[in-house]
Formats: C-alpha cells, sequence, structure tokens
C-alpha cells in the first residue's frame, strides 16, 4: 500500500515567520494530497488539498506545492500567528477511497 | 448541517467488557470511515464503507473488532473484548466522495482498565 512520510515530526517558528512541513509518497499513482490540521483535543480538519494534475495551490496564508516526478508535496505557511499552532498531517490517496496518512508534525509558534 | 456526529464522546470500561462506538455520517455522503489515532502508531485506518457496503478491512487489528453499517445514517465499531491496548481517540470520518476529502467527527476517546 500507499507509504506516506512526514517531515519534521516537531516544528517551533517565531510568530511573523513561515513555516514548511514536507511529505514524501510510495506509490507514483496517487494522484490526491489533502492536509489536514488538528488542534488538541479536537478532530483533523481539511485546511488544503491539492490533486496531481496542479502544481501548486494557494489560500491565503497557506500553500501547498507538488512534485511529482520526486514524489514530495509540501505545505508552506506563511506569516504564522498563534493560533496556526497545531498538529498538520499530509495524505496521499491512489486508492478511490482509501486515505494514508503522515504520522504529523507539531507546529509550535511562539509569541 | 450537523457534521459527522459520533457518540459516546468518552467512555471508560473494563478490560474484557464489550465497546460499542457509533457514528452518523454527513447526509448525503456515501463513503464512511473508522479510524484509531494513539501517540505512537498516528492515524491508522481500521474500515472504510462505500454505499453501506464494506470496502476494505484490511486495517482492523484482530477479530475482537467488527464494524457494521446497517444503512446510510448510522455505522458502529465493535470491540469485544476490549483490551487496555485498544485505548485509543476513535474518529469517524465520512467524505461525498475522495477527491472531495474527509470530514471527521469529533471523536470518542476510549480508555480500556
Amino acid at each position: 500500500g500507499e507509504n506516506v512520510e512526514q517531515h519534521p515530526s516537531t516544528l517551533s517558528v517565531q510568530e511573523g515567520d513561515s513555516a514548511v512541513i514536507k511529505c514524501t509518497y510510495s506509490d507514483s499513482a496517487s494522484n490526491y494530497f489533502p492536509w489536514y490540521k488538528q488542534e488538541l483535543g479536537k478532530r483533523p480538519q481539511l485546511i488544503i488539498d491539492i490533486r496531481s494534475n496542479v502544481g501548486e495551490k494557494k489560500d491565503q496564508r497557506i500553500a501547498v506545492t507538488l512534485n511529482k516526478t520526486a514524489k514530495h508535496f509540501s505545505l508552506h505557511i506563511t506569516e504564522t500567528q498563534p493560533e496556526d499552532s497545531a498538529v498538520y498531517f499530509c495524505a496521499a490517496s491512489m486508492d478511490p477511497y482509501k486515505l494514508s496518512f503522515g504520522a504529523g508534525t507539531t507546529v509550535t509558534v511562539r509569541a | 448541517d450537523a457534521g459527522v456526529i459520533q457518540s459516546p464522546r468518552h467512555e471508560v470500561t473494563e478490560m474484557g467488557q464489550e465497546v460499542t462506538l457509533r457514528c452518523k455520517p454527513i447526509s448525503g455522503h456515501n463513503s464512511l470511515f473508522w479510524y484509531r489515532q494513539t501517540m505512537m502508531r498516528g492515524l491508522e485506518l481500521l474500515i472504510y464503507f462505500n454505499n453501506n457496503v464494506p470496502i476494505d478491512d484490511s486495517g482492523m487489528p484482530e477479530d475482537r473488532f467488527s464494524a457494521k453499517m446497517p444503512n446510510a445514517s448510522f455505522s458502529t465499531l465493535k470491540i469485544q473484548p476490549s483490551e487496555p491496548r485498544d485505548s485509543a481517540v476513535y474518529f469517524c470520518a465520512s467524505s461525498p466522495g475522495w477527491e472531495l476529502g474527509y470530514t471527521f467527527g469529533s471523536g470518542t476517546r476510549l480508555t480500556v482498565v
């Protein structure tokens, strides 16, 4: 099955700086790549996703890039704010219904 | 829309007891997923249904776990007998189509003592 690796496992940034999380996947057939944010004690929530026919997608302060050749994709958060502190999960899918999740990145934004 | 509704929110049970977790997906979503989340193993897919039919249960850890979806608006995940290592947060999620992302429920925090 699909194997998704996520780095780093923890990330501490100064408020206002950028944060970047990187994921690699194993199966070149994967074509859907969502990102989820999970605040402490809450449910994971979809924040952005990208499909294989697109190289980059932006939504306000967050952006995702995809390199299908290298089989990696990244989440970029600019101008970080305290409310960006959470665990972020990447995921990949080649199966029509099944997402494979990365292990998660705990992001802490220091005031 | 009330979102994906899970019950109970918290469950504490003794080892050996039967535990039943419940999920009501978002109306109109035809895919339903059960995930388990622990610090050690992250988010693990246990089973998913499409149009009430189990499609893949390869993530179910052992025969003590079973899941059903008798209709489009209800699913259960049952553990019998429960063991301390089953302690985790169990999430249900639903989706209208795989490229449209999942919506997760609030989860059930299970503690088996």
